[in-house]
């Protein structure tokens, strides 16, 4: 069956410093990947989507990779705040349904 | 971006009582619509597909017949969890897609905190 790992339950990530969080799929060939945040007692908030043929994504402080022959897509934050302190979940499609990791909770610590 | 609303944001009920959730997508029309549950700490788990006209479609292990989905309209979508227990004390999060973005994105609700006692 399919499954979605986000490696770190938790992240402990200094101000200023770069996160970098790791997504890793199995038994999947999806074509395409996303990643969403969400705060506590919050829905989902879409971030960046990355296609199989896009190596890299940018917006902002944000960056994502996708590589299709490791199946992993990671995701950085640059000069992170601890504004940025959530959980971040990585998600693929399935049948035009999306599929989620169970998400790595970010803390930026001041 | 497009936005979807739930009502109502949280919500405390008997146990055996029958609670209605509506999800609505507010400056778009979608077709489609999905539910999810999130339990503390844990992701967001599939319950179902909600296509306008026609049935829903389940995810396995979702009982269909305690988790009621009407999608009357293109911007309304409804679950309501019948004969509710504590066991369905949950995070409920709608989403609806659009298929006029370029990406289909699918946007999410804020989630309706049910808690049964």
């Amino acid at each position: 069956s399919q499954k979605i790992e986000q490696n770190s339950e938790a992240l402990n990530i200094q101000e200023g410093k770069t996160a970098t969080l790791t997504c890793n799929y199995t038994n999947y060939s999806p074509a395409y990947l996303q990643w969403y945040r969400q705060d506590p007692g919050r829905g989902p908030v879409f971030l960046l989507l990355i296609r199989e043929n896009e190596k890299e994504k940018r917006k902002e402080r944000l960056k994502v990779t996708f590589d299709t022959t490791l199946k992993q897509s990671l995701f950085h934050i640059t000069a992170s705040q601890p504004a940025d302190s959530a959980t971040y979940l990585c998600a693929l499609d399935l049948d035009d349904k999306i599929i989620f990791g169970k998400g790595t909770r970010l803390h930026i610590l001041p | 971006g497009a936005v979807v609303s739930q009502h109502p944001s949280w919500v405390i009920c008997k146990s055996g009582t029958s609670v209605k959730i509506e999800c609505r997508s507010l400056d778009f029309q979608a077709t489609t619509m999905f539910w999810y549950r999130q339990f503390p700490k844990q992701s967001l788990m599939l319950m179902a597909t909600s296509n306008e006209g026609s049935k829903a479609t389940y995810e396995q292990g979702v009982e269909k017949d305690k988790f009621l989905i009407n999608h009357a309209s293109l911007t309304l979508s409804t679950l309501t969890v019948t004969s509710a227990h504590p066991e369905d004390s949950s995070f409920y999060i709608c989403s609806a897609r659009d298929y006029q973005s370029s990406y289909n994105e699918q946007f999410f609700g804020p989630g309706t905190r049910l808690t049964v006692l």
